[in-house]
């Protein structure tokens, strides 16, 4: 499988406990984006990276939220702290930056449902 | 962030027939426009983008339309089917590769 994988699938945790997750963007790809997204709702952004570097991060992701990608392949998105208002799917996508037609489609992995209990 | 909307929630359709999407957009500076199609418990898959510099784009059983007048961008599916059957969100960005936002979605059933 050459898509973007995210690990776990799925992960209960307790409150205030910390969880991290792993993406593993398509090989290529040099952008990785995450989001969230609660049932009914469309994915909402959180931050993205081209390689190494995190060029932004939304305004409205808490401070106990921080994701990295160290050597501009795999990336982890870790939530300290938990609470019951972080349950949601957490989404990865993978990208090329744009070349001279512009155009690059972001492939999404199937994501990691956290419940915070 | 941008406002990007969605005009019906729900949308059933008889297996065979066209359906429609339809989503509006704010921002007038948006380049880029993605349609993606979500089952349940998936990740978003793309389905077709369009550059602003362009009105239609066809793909496979698909058609994309944006009216940048209106602010208003659709997605077009010939011929549904069983397997058409998820929740189809719009997306837009300022310009390709950059982050992007989207919409509520619409739920479309295809009825056998």
């Amino acid at each position: 499988d050459t898509g973007v994988s995210q690990d776990p699938r799925h992960k209960i945790t307790k409150r205030g406990q910390n969880v991290t997750f792993r993406c593993d963007p398509i090989s290529e790809h040099n952008r990785l984006y995450w989001y969230r997204q609660t049932l009914g709702q469309g994915p909402e952004f959180l931050t993205y990276f081209q390689n190494e570097a995190q060029l932004e991060k939304s305004r409205l992701l808490s401070d106990r939220f921080s994701a990295e990608r160290p050597k501009g392949s795999f990336s982890t998105l870790e939530i300290q702290r938990t609470e019951q208002g972080d349950s949601a799917m957490y989404l990865c996508a993978s990208s090329l930056a744009p070349g001279p037609m512009g155009n690059t489609e972001a492939f999404f992995g199937q994501g990691t449902r956290l419940t915070v209990v | 962030g941008e406002s990007v909307g969605l005009h019906l929630p729900t949308l059933s359709v008889q297996e065979g027939d066209n359906s429609i999407i339809n989503c509006a957009y704010s921002n007038s500076a948006s380049d880029y426009f993605i349609w993606y199609k979500q089952e349940s418990g998936k990740g978003p898959q793309f389905i077709i983008d369009i550059r602003s510099n362009m009105d239609k784009r066809q793909g496979q059983r698909v058609t994309v339309l944006l009216n940048k007048t209106v602010k208003h961008l659709s997605l077009q599916i010939a011929a549904t089917q069983p397997g058409d059957s998820a929740v189809y969100f719009c997306a837009e960005t300022g310009a390709p590769g950059n982050q992007f936002y989207f919409g509520t979605g619409t739920s479309l059933t295809v009825i056998p």
